[in-house]
């Protein structure tokens, strides 16, 4: 069974600031997900990464995969209180295998 | 369009009572799941189903059922609730294997 690792735990960063979290696993992943949730709701999908060193935009967000497909990053740039959430990666290792979730990273940005 | 619906949003069970929690979704998706969601260890996947009729085991599946009667339904059953099960639950859906999950905004459940 795959184990997805998520750091830091924890983040409080100023309004303004850029930001890295970061999700790994000892597993090759077939995909990889991040989702963003807010207080009181469920987690809302931001990017789905396949190839070993995809990058993606969104926006502020820059996601990227790692080469080896075992690890990813989220990259906020310029970070505002409404990107406050907990951010959750989620990984399978077989196309068509259910995801996995990581314990999540906890964002919160200060105007 | 609504996405995916819970019902209810909150609940508080005394151990040993039973429990079913709605799930619906109006998207037309074959894959749905049962996740709860406890502090410190992300979302578990509890039970789920690839098509109408089907079920399926997740990683933490004891004392729970689950049916799946009709494509947009997709039930979660607590026979005899236990103080261990008190968590917030989340009902997701998805259209294929590479799609994102689209999730509801979850029950949170109390056993007391």
């Amino acid at each position: 069974t795959q184990l997805l690792e998520q750091s830091p735990q924890f983040l409080s960063i100023q309004e303004g600031e850029n930001l890295t979290v970061y999700c790994n696993s000892s597993s090759v992943f077939s995909s990889l997900q991040w989702y963003r949730q807010e207080p009181g709701e469920g987690p809302v999908l931001l990017v789905t990464v396949v190839t070993g060193g995809e990058v993606k935009k969104l926006k502020r967000l820059t996601f990227q995969f790692g080469d080896a497909r075992k690890d990813s990053s989220l990259h906020i740039t310029a970070a505002q209180p409404g990107d406050t959430g907990l951010y959750l990666c989620a990984g399978a290792e077989n196309y068509g295998q259910n995801f996995v979730f990581g314990p999540g990273t906890r964002l919160s940005v200060l105007p | 369009n609504a996405g995916v619906t819970q019902t209810p949003k909150f609940r508080v069970l005394k151990t040993g009572q039973s429990m079913t929690l709605l799930c619906a979704q109006d998207m037309n998706h074959e894959y749905m799941y049962w996740y709860r969601q406890d502090p410190g260890m992300g979302l578990r996947l509890i039970h789920y189903s690839v098509g109408e009729g089907t079920t399926a085991k997740g990683e933490v599946p004891d004392g729970y059922n689950v049916s799946r009667l009709k494509k947009q339904n997709f039930l979660l059953g607590l026979e005899s609730a236990a103080p261990s099960q008190t968590s917030v639950y989340f009902c997701a859906s998805k259209r294929g294997e590479l799609s994102g999950y689209t999730f509801g905004s979850g029950t949170r459940l109390t056993v007391v």
